[in-house]
């Protein structure tokens, strides 16, 4: 089964607008990242927070992580239809080497 | 550098067929992954190397598919004989141990239909 589970499964918002999503995992981690999807295209790495961080900033992305309840969020500010595409976290075992375990993802459709 | 290379881009096939999927991974990078996507399963790690060595092939699905790295340059994903539910798109991707945590660089996919 996916480590991490994505929430919303599909997410609809208008151009300017933040977007939200969530990511809930089940064991220890050393690392979550997320990753992004265009359609018809590899995934692409956006940001990495450790398990000893608790919020990481990157441009119009910010990402918090609570180990206590095992569960990261992933906010896009200021939203542009050119970030429609697939979210994905990915987490980083603890004793799990250099493998990374995907979530199910969140389809962002970003509209004029 | 160029990224993660795959090839083919999309292939379609004959179910019973051979499928040959090929990888470089960025000069440098010590990790590979062979990952696969389909819309049931989500993306599934199928076998990964570190340093050319398999470390991990639980996530193959069955005898029919191997996975070789014979340098640090090149690997092969093989699937024989295919089989019309082996059809999805085949990620390759690569990371450096000792980089920013354990970043990872995928390529951009192989479609594969079996038909």
């Amino acid at each position: 089964s996916q480590q991490g589970e994505e929430d919303p499964q599909a997410l609809s918002i208008q151009e300017g607008e933040n977007a939200t999503m969530n990511c809930s995992y089940k064991t220890s981690i050393n690392n979550l990242q997320w990753y992004r999807q265009n359609s018809g295209r590899g995934l692409v790495h956006l940001i990495l927070i450790r398990s000893n961080e608790r919020e990481k900033h990157s441009g119009r992305l910010r990402v918090t992580l609570d180990t206590s309840k095992k569960s990261s969020s992933l906010l896009i500010t200021a939203s542009r239809a050119a970030d429609t595409a697939s979210y994905f976290c990915a987490t980083g075992l603890t004793g799990g080497g250099n493998k990374l375990t995907f979530g199910t993802g969140t389809q962002l459709k970003v509209e004029l | 550098d160029a990224g993660v290379i795959q090839s083919p881009r999309h292939e379609v096939t004959e179910m019973g067929q051979e499928v040959t999927l090929r990888c470089k991974p960025i000069s440098g990078h010590d990790y590979l992954f062979w990952y696969r996507q389909t819309m049931m399963r989500g993306l599934e790690l199928l076998i990964y190397f570190n340093n050319n060595v398999p470390i991990d092939d639980s996530g193959m699905p069955e005898d029919r598919f191997s996975a070789k790295m014979p340098n640090a340059s090149f690997s092969t994903l093989k699937i024989q004989p295919s089989e019309p539910r082996d059809s999805a798109v085949y990620f390759c991707a690569s990371s450096f141990m000792g980089g920013e945590g354990n970043t990872i660089y995928f390529g951009e996919g192989s479609w594969l239909t079996v038909v």
